[in-house]
This record gives C-alpha cells, sequence and structure tokens, in this order.
C-alpha cells in the first residue's frame, strides 16, 4: 500500500475547541510534513518530522504543534481553533533522499465556526 | 528568499487546445523542480520532476523543459482533455532540505467539451 491516509476528510471545530488531525503511510517514509492550504494561495509548510526530530515554521511555531509516536503516524493538533485556521491540511511523507518526491495524502478539510 | 511564482490562477480551454502554464522560481541553491496536480477531492499527486542533471521532464503528454537561464519550468501539452481538467501546482525542493516543498500558488485548468 503505497498511500499516505488522512483522518478525517472533513473536520467542523467551534472557535476555542481543539482539533486533532490524523495522519498515516505505511512505506516506512522517515520524513513526514503537514501543510496548510488556503483558497488562491499556495499549499504552506507548517511543520514536518524527519524520524524523531520536529522542525516547525518560525511563523506558525505556536500556532500548530504535533506529534509523531512511530514512524508510520503523525498527527497535528490546534489548542484552541480561530476562525483563521478553516483550510485544508495536507500531510505528505518522503525518504530523507534528494529529488524523492514527497507522496501526498487526500487532506482534510478542517472548518471553523 | 527561495519561492515559486505562478501567474495564472484560471486557464480555460477546449479539448485538443495547447496547453501552457507559467512557472518561474527564485532560489540561490540547487533545484528540484515539480509539477503536482489535485484532482477534485483528491490530494496533489506528482505528475512529473526534473533535476538540474536532466532539464526536461514528461508524463502523459505533458512536458516541462528547466531553464537555467530564466529561471521557468513552463508546463505543456499539445492536446488538452476534459479529464485533464483540475489544479496543477508548481513546485521545487532544494538539495539538502529534506525535500520540503516550495508551492506555486496552483493554476485552475478547466477543459470544456
Amino acid at each position: 500500500d503505497t498511500t499516505v491516509k488522512q483522518n478525517p476528510r472533513y473536520k467542523l471545530a467551534r472557535v476555542g475547541k481543539p482539533v486533532n488531525l490524523i495522519c498515516s503511510q505505511t512505506m516506512n517514509h522517515d520524513t513526514m510534513y503537514w501543510y496548510q492550504k488556503k483558497p488562491n494561495q499556495a499549499p504552506k509548510l507548517l511543520l514536518f518530522y524527519y524520524d524523531k526530530i520536529l522542525n516547525r515554521e518560525a511563523d506558525t511555531f505556536e500556532k500548530f504543534q504535533s506529534s509523531r509516536p512511530n514512524n508510520s503516524f503523525c498527527s497535528l493538533y490546534i489548542g484552541s481553533a480561530g476562525l483563521e485556521y478553516s483550510a485544508m491540511y495536507l500531510c505528505a511523507s518522503s525518504l530523507r533522499v534528494d529529488n524523492q518526491a514527497p507522496l501526498f495524502g487526500e487532506g482534510t478539510r478542517l472548518s471553523v465556526l | 528568499g527561495d519561492s515559486v511564482i505562478q501567474m495564472q490562477g484560471q486557464v480555460t480551454l477546449s479539448e485538443n487546445d495547447f496547453l501552457f502554464i507559467n512557472c518561474t522560481y527564485s532560489t540561490t541553491g540547487y533545484p528540484t523542480l515539480f509539477w503536482y496536480v489535485q484532482y477534485s477531492g483528491e490530494g496533489p499527486q506528482l505528475l512529473l520532476q526534473v533535476t538540474t542533471a536532466n532539464n526536461k521532464g514528461s508524463s502523459r503528454g505533458f512536458e516541462a523543459t528547466y531553464d537555467k537561464g530564466t529561471t521557468s519550468f513552463h508546463l505543456q501539452k499539445t492536446s488538452v482533455q476534459e479529464i485533464d481538467s483540475a489544479v496543477y501546482y508548481c513546485a521545487m525542493t532544494l538539495m539538502s532540505n529534506y525535500n520540503v516543498l516550495y508551492f506555486g500558488s496552483g493554476t485552475k485548468l478547466t477543459v470544456e467539451p
């Protein structure tokens, strides 16, 4: 199975409530990424794990958390959702070898009301 | 900084028309260049990729040529079909940077029968 799976596909959340998005892959990829996609904007990297090492982008450092309890699984956590978090969240995975094209999941569409 | 620019937000064509989507990039590093395609309801999937060593890529009738002089990586197809309707993203990774993708903002292609 060479796919990246994301759950749920759609998520409705209330302002101020936590949100947890899940991603998994069975290809033994050592690197997993989370991107945020808003309408008419480029997908934006939020963070990535290389093995157990988390790398977060400076401008989203305090807004998103993540965990990777094993090689196959990675979550994205929002402690208190705001309206600005409404977006598509894309998970991807890859091997840390130059020129490897990351493989994407189908995405989770988050709507915050 | 490192960036990818797609100026065309939307393109509408008729079947058998010629497709040309502009993409330019900016980096001081060593890029690998990609085109991803995202069909409705799915995640982005790799269409083709090119490294600086081999400057042309092709897949499913699509072609892209890497031009270091103009820092461009335009996507072309001689004769589009309705099934090609999708969003196309130009993207790049940089050497030794964990295959983190820098995306353009995407071009929505609509092919009318």
